[in-house]
């Protein structure tokens, strides 16, 4: 079946512009995480969506990041006002249920580069 | 704070040894491990997921598992030049997974 699906793979953009990528996870998959891994160094966990639930929005860097999820399926993730500090791979990944059983599976990532 | 360690590299073997790839945690409560391969560029890949002590099997990986000395590791047999990258340690409970920052392995041919 399709995987985890992110857009767009590269976007580059002047600093003090708004991005937002996409996620489309695995059909089915209750459970979706953002992460952020900028070169050479360790994912990054942003926030995490769990069916109804409240997502877990501990790890956003700052208040220029939100991110929503509609309809419990694709999710938008927002940058307001973009700093070159921001430039990193974003990674999606989505679990079939937010329990510790299943592995969490990832998209190909939006590589964000900030001018 | 939860806390997945893992020796960042890199690690080199030469083609056909055995590679081992170690990593610690820190909450006695996790549940799963996941080993994680990420080439340089791409997006991590799912190759081992284990829950119970021991050893797990798969092909040329072996994943072992020490809850009580709280560690969990990754042997890759008659290693290949195509296994050289970045593998990350994934440990979970009732959460999002803890990544560790993983351990770059090259393989020489």
């Amino acid at each position: 079946g399709a995987g985890v699906s992110q857009s767009p793979s590269n976007k580059v953009t002047e600093k003090g512009k708004d991005v937002e990528l996409r996620c489309d996870p695995i059909s089915g998959h209750t459970a979706l995480y953002w992460y952020r891994q900028s070169l050479g160094q360790g994912l990054e966990f942003l926030i995490y969506f769990q069916g109804n639930s409240a997502p877990d929005k501990s790890g956003l860097p700052s208040d220029r990041f939100s991110a929503e999820r509609t309809g419990g399926s694709v999710s938008t993730l927002t940058i307001q006002r973009t700093q070159q500090e921001d430039s990193a791979v974003y990674l999606c990944a989505s679990r079939e249920q937010g329990f510790s059983n299943q592995p969490q599976h990832f998209g190909d990532g939006t590589r964000l580069s900030i001018l | 704070q939860k806390e997945v360690e893992q020796n960042s590299g890199p690690l080199s073997v030469p083609e056909g040894a055995i590679a081992s790839l170690n990593c610690t945690y820190s909450d006695r409560g996790s549940q799963s491990f996941f080993w994680y391969r990420q080439y340089s560029g791409k997006s991590p890949e799912l190759i081992m997921s284990i829950y119970s002590n021991g050893d797990k099997e798969d092909g040329r990986f072996t994943a072992q598992l020490n809850k009580a000395s709280q560690y969990v590791s990754l042997l890759i047999r008659d290693s290949q030049p195509s296994d050289s990258a970045t593998y990350l340690c994934a440990v979970g409970k009732n959460t999002p997974l803890v990544f560790g920052k993983g351990t770059r392995l090259s393989v020489i041919a």
